[in-house]
């Protein structure tokens, strides 16, 4: 099966701008997660969604910060605007079973964001 | 409040060699689960093992060991004769029971070189 797919890689932006990044998890997955790994510091919980709704969203920073998982399938994360601090590689993450603690999560490879 | 502590920022090894990478936590709960993954220069991170805190059994598969003590509240992990294709960034994680978030260490960056 395929696996959890993140798009863009890569992205490089000027402070003020407006960044979205997409997830696509792994087809069936009702469970999807965003996490956050700023300044080489360990990987930060964002948010969590069984399938189109949020189930936990404790560690969404600030309202710059927009998740959407529209019709239980994939999930872009909006930055608008982006700061110096948004800098970071953002994981996506997805699992079937809804054991909660026991889940085993299969990552992307990540999105690397740097703002200027 | 939950915590994984990987002291160990940076190791380098010749191949060949064991090495262990330290994972030390703090939960209250008394139902939790410990996580190794492993991340590759490609970038995802990939699950290397599960345990639960009511199974303390050591787990081996292939060169790759786990050591869970709850009285030290660690749960470390060995390698045994090293080989290149070991470089990575690992990542220990932690989850209580009822939680559906993991909490990560900050990683180890292990170089293993020829």
């Amino acid at each position: 099966e395929a696996g959890v797919t993140q798009f863009p890689s890569h992205s490089v932006i000027e402070k003020g701008q407006t960044v979205t990044l997409r997830c696509d998890p792994i087809s069936g997955h009702d469970n999807l997660y965003w996490y956050r790994r700023v300044m080489g510091k360990e990987i930060k919980f964002l948010l969590h969604f069984v399938k189109e709704s949020k189930q936990d969203e404790s560690g969404m920073p600030n309202n710059r910060f927009l998740a959407e998982r529209t019709g239980g399938t994939y999930s872009t994360l909006k930055v608008q605007p982006a700061e110096l601090e948004d800098s970071g590689v953002y994981f996506c993450a997805s699992s079937r079973d809804r054991a909660p603690g026991a889940n085993v999560l299969t990552f992307g490879a990540g999105s690397r964001l740097t703002v200027l | 409040a939950q915590k994984v502590t990987q002291a160990q920022t940076e190791i380098s090894v010749v191949e060949k060699e064991d090495v262990t990478l330290d994972c030390v936590y703090e939960t209250r709960d008394t139902t939790y689960y410990l996580f190794w993954y492993k991340q590759p220069p490609s970038g995802e991170l990939v699950f290397l093992i599960r345990r639960n805190s009511f199974d303390e059994q050591n787990e081996i598969s292939g060169r790759y060991s786990w050591n869970f003590q709850k009285s030290t509240s660690s749960f470390n992990f060995t390698i045994t004769a090293s080989q290149v294709v070991d470089s990575a960034v690992y990542f220990c994680a932690l989850s209580g029971k009822g939680a559906q978030k993991l909490v990560f260490g900050q990683g180890t960056r292990l170089t293993i070189n020829p």
